[in-house]
């Protein structure tokens, strides 16, 4: 069964300062990985991806996630925070095979000016 | 504007009441899937629909139904068999899966409450 986990529940820094939001998977097979955010009383927005290729995946806002097969982790990274950045972060998997994402309990990411 | 709408905003339920959130689409994609958001707990997958006239059960599918008669069409119905319905409720569409632009697009959500 795929499964993903965030360990934090909620990650602050200051303004300016790089970003790190974790997140680990669970397959059978190789993964299809997905990090969404989500603005306050908002639907979710699609932030990138890992289908297959280069382990440094770039998506929107600036924000970047590094794909590491042998730790089984998909972090969410940045390398300058801002405080419009604060939101709610989503890590989802989808193994091969399976029809909808799994999605992680999220974390809550505070930028102070 | 193409994107997913969903409605209302938020709605009340009655004990014993069934309820159905509304979902259209038109953004011509063939997958739909509802979502059921609560604190601390993420998103956990209630339903989902691949082509119109089917419809696959996702992990908490006790106490709802759903329908797609139309592509651009898919309701949740929040049945009085669900116990603990209060929760953020979303829909979201995908066009293309494993390929370049997989990716799911998300309604804005409705809030269910009990009375």
């Amino acid at each position: 069964a795929q499964s993903v986990a965030q360990p934090e529940d909620q990650v602050n820094v200051a303004e300016g300062n790089p970003l790190t939001v974790k997140c680990t998977y669970s397959v059978s097979g190789n993964p299809y990985l997905f990090w969404y955010v989500q603005y306050p009383n908002r639907g979710l927005q699609f932030l990138l991806k890992y289908i297959t290729g280069d382990n440094l995946v770039k998506g929107s806002y600036g924000f970047e996630a590094e794909f590491n097969k042998s730790q089984t982790s998909f972090h969410l990274k940045k390398p300058s925070a801002l405080v419009s950045d604060s939101a709610l972060y989503f890590c989802a998997v989808r193994e091969a095979g399976r029809r909808a994402l799994t999605f992680g309990s999220g974390t809550r990411l505070q930028v102070q000016p | 504007d193409g994107g997913i709408t969903q409605s209302p905003k938020y709605l009340f339920r009655k004990e014993g009441q069934n309820v159905t959130l509304s979902c259209e689409q038109n953004l011509n994609h063939d997958a739909m899937y509802w979502y059921r958001q609560d604190p601390g707990q993420g998103l956990r997958l209630i339903y989902y629909s691949q082509i119109v006239n089917d419809f696959q059960k996702g992990d908490i599918a006790e106490g709802y139904s759903v329908s797609r008669e139309k592509k651009e069409s898919f309701p949740l119905t929040v049945t009085s068999a669900q116990k603990n319905p209060t929760a953020f409720y979303l829909c979201a569409s995908s066009a293309e899966e494993g390929g370049t632009n997989e990716k799911l697009f998300f309604g804005s959500g409705t809030q269910l409450s009990v009375l």
